[in-house]
This record gives structure tokens, C-alpha cells and sequence, in this order.
């Protein structure tokens, strides 16, 4: 069965520095999602993405947070200067149509330190 | 906006009992429902759906959940529970035209001998 697919499963990176998350969407889906979860909280919604262009974002996509579909396959998150704050596990999402549901890929740990 | 609640945080049952994971939404109309698990280490699996249609729903792994509307809750059941089901489990409403999912806060399932 087809699946989302998120690198690195971990990363570790120093505050202030910049971090790009990837993601692998399935091949035939058009909508594309960021959520996080904060350790011991609930999944959020970051940013949802169609058509090339964000179509909804949540006040926790700021200025720092930005997404990109850089060629047919790949979909990532880049935080830009990362905050203690930032440290959460990312979840990448798709879906194929209206109706349908989304499907999540195992998460990427974002360990700032 | 639309909010879940899930009330219980952690659910203890004996193998081979029956289970039964209550979720609570609030939104004006008819919502999108889903339950997704969620394994140590592990992404979100999507376990079933509610669209429209019939409200006794089943999932797999053995998993229905039924939507009631006066209600305004979608629980989970399983009617012999597996040490393998041990798991935390997310109940989250997508409205019609959705862009997102609002998750519950989750209910980990511990699964006793």
C-alpha cells in the first residue's frame, strides 16, 4: 500500500539554525499537510498546501515556518531560525480528493537544542 | 470553530474484553469523523472514517465506531482487545470543504495480561 514517507526520522539541530524537513507525499495525492505534536499534547495543524500555493495556514506558521513543493514529489518544511520551542515530532500528510482522508507519514522527532 | 474532546487519557482493558474509546466533537453541523492510532515511535494510521451515509462505520483491525448525531460523538469500539492494540488512540473532525483536521487530545490504550 502506498505511504507517506518523512526523512530524517530524527534530527537534531542547534538553536537559531535553520532545518528543512522532508516529506514523500503519495504519488497520485494533490493535497499536502504539516502537523505537529508537541511531546504529551495534542496533533495541530500547521499549514495545508494545493495547487502550488498554501491554502491554509494555523497562527503557529509564522514567519519562521515556510513550505515548498520543490519538484513532482517532494514536499518540505523549513524552519527558518529554530526556537527551544520548535522541538515537537512534524507529521506530513496527503490525501488524494475531496472526501477522502489524509494519510500520515511516521513523523520527523525535531530535537532543538 | 470545531473542537473534540476525547475525555478519557488512559484506558486500561484486559485481553480479550471489550473496548469502547468515547469522542465527543462540537461543531454546527455534520462533520467528517476519523480515528487514527498512533504505535510507539510510530506515524498515525488512519483506523476508519465517517463521511456520510450509514453510521456504524467499520475500520480495520477489527475497529467500528458509530456517529451519533444527538449525541455528537463518534466512539470507538472492539469487541475482544488484543495486546497488539496497545496504542494511543486520536479521534479528529474534518468539516465538509476541509482544509485541516482538529485532533482530540488522545486516549492511550494499555492492554493488561
Amino acid at each position: 500500500e502506498p505511504e507517506v514517507t518523512q526523512t530524517p526520522s530524527h534530527q537534531v539541530t542547534q538553536m537559531g539554525q535553520e532545518v528543512i524537513l522532508r516529506c514523500v507525499p503519495i504519488s497520485n495525492h494533490l493535497y499536502f499537510y504539516w502537523y505537529r505534536q508537541i511531546l504529551g499534547q495534542k496533533v495541530e495543524f500547521l499549514v495545508s498546501f494545493y495547487n502550488n500555493e498554501i491554502s491554509e495556514k494555523s497562527e503557529i506558521f509564522d514567519d519562521q515556518f515556510s513550505v515548498e513543493r520543490p519538484d513532482g514529489s517532494n514536499f518540505t518544511l523549513k524552519i527558518r531560525s529554530t526556537k527551544l520551542e520548535d522541538s515537537a515530532m512534524y507529521f506530513c500528510a496527503s490525501r488524494s480528493f475531496e472526501n477522502q482522508p489524509q494519510h500520515f507519514g511516521d513523523g520527523t522527532r525535531l530535537s532543538i537544542l | 470553530a470545531q473542537s473534540v474532546t476525547q475525555p478519557d487519557i488512559h484506558i486500561t482493558v484486559s485481553e480479550g474484553a471489550s473496548l469502547e474509546l468515547r469522542c465527543n466533537y462540537s461543531y454546527g453541523a455534520t462533520p467528517y469523523l476519523f480515528w487514527y492510532v498512533q504505535s510507539p515511535g510510530q506515524g498515525l494510521q488512519l483506523l476508519l472514517k465517517y463521511f456520510s451515509g450509514d453510521t456504524l462505520v467499520q475500520g480495520i483491525k477489527g475497529f467500528e465506531a458509530e456517529f451519533k448525531r444527538s449525541q455528537s460523538s463518534f466512539n470507538l469500539r472492539k469487541p475482544s482487545v488484543h495486546w497488539s492494540d496497545a496504542a494511543e488512540y486520536f479521534c479528529a473532525v474534518g468539516v465538509p470543504g476541509y482544509s485541516t483536521l482538529t485532533f482530540g487530545k488522545g486516549t492511550m490504550l494499555l492492554v493488561s495480561p
